[in-house]
């Protein structure tokens, strides 16, 4: 079964610790993204990645970082220099990096308190 | 700034009615154009994209672009409660590097 999964589905953590999402692909798909969904906004890209040991910051990168060792595997760490941490997090992946169509893991919903 | 503006909602229909959902895009050079509907709690899925100027249907929906006028709009015939659910418009392309920009959504509740 080919997917997206992101793990876990809910994570609290307190304030002034780091946190690490994961996200792990079967797709083949060379590119991955990170997004943070806030209610009522749109999707804002953390970081992104187009091919293994290379990633890219998106509009929001600062208190975030990622690796990409694998091409299956785009962890994401929340660092505690994340100023407003607690969010919905979405993982994603396209064939490559282009005007192509994304397809969404489940999502980890992070709570900070 | 580029942007996807999509009227927040709700939007309400009767079950078996055409919902009509509308986007515009801020970028020309936009060449790919997505739908995703989201439920609430749950990840956004992918049920549309479209690449040129026209309508292409799938099923129930159709999708119409209008690149002249940078809109993009989602038709659901005979709309189910099902149906609703929180839809993203989506429009990537080149500018700098690829990047996809979505809408904030557009709340749909289909009344039984």
């Amino acid at each position: 079964d080919g997917g997206i999964t992101q793990s876990p589905k809910y994570l609290f953590r307190k304030e002034g610790q780091n946190v690490t999402l994961s996200c792990e692909q079967n797709l083949n798909h060379d590119a991955m993204y990170w997004y943070r969904q806030d209610p009522g906004q749109g999707l804002r890209l953390i970081y992104y990645s187009q091919i293994v040991n290379d990633f890219q910051k998106g509009d929001i990168a600062e208190g975030y970082s990622v690796s990409r060792e694998k091409k299956e595997s785009f962890p994401l760490t929340v660092t505690s220099a994340q100023k407003n941490p607690t969010a919905f997090y979405l993982c994603a992946s396209s064939p490559a990096q282009g005007a192509q169509e994304q397809y969404f893991g489940p999502g980890t919903r992070l709570t900070v308190t | 700034q580029k942007e996807v503006e999509q009227n927040s909602g709700p939007l309400s229909v009767p079950e078996g009615a055409i919902a009509s959902l509308n986007c515009t895009y801020s970028d020309r050079g936009s060449q790919s154009f997505f739908w995703y509907r989201q439920y609430s709690g749950k990840s956004p899925e992918l049920i549309m994209s479209i690449y040129s100027n026209g309508d292409k249907e799938d099923g129930r929906f159709t999708a119409q672009l209008n690149k002249a006028s940078q809109y993009v709009s989602l038709l659901i015939r005979d709309s189910q409660p099902s149906d609703s659910a929180t839809y993203l418009c989506a429009a990537s392309g080149y500018t700098g590097g690829f990047k996809t920009i979505f809408g904030a959504g557009t709340r749909l509740f289909v009344k039984a």
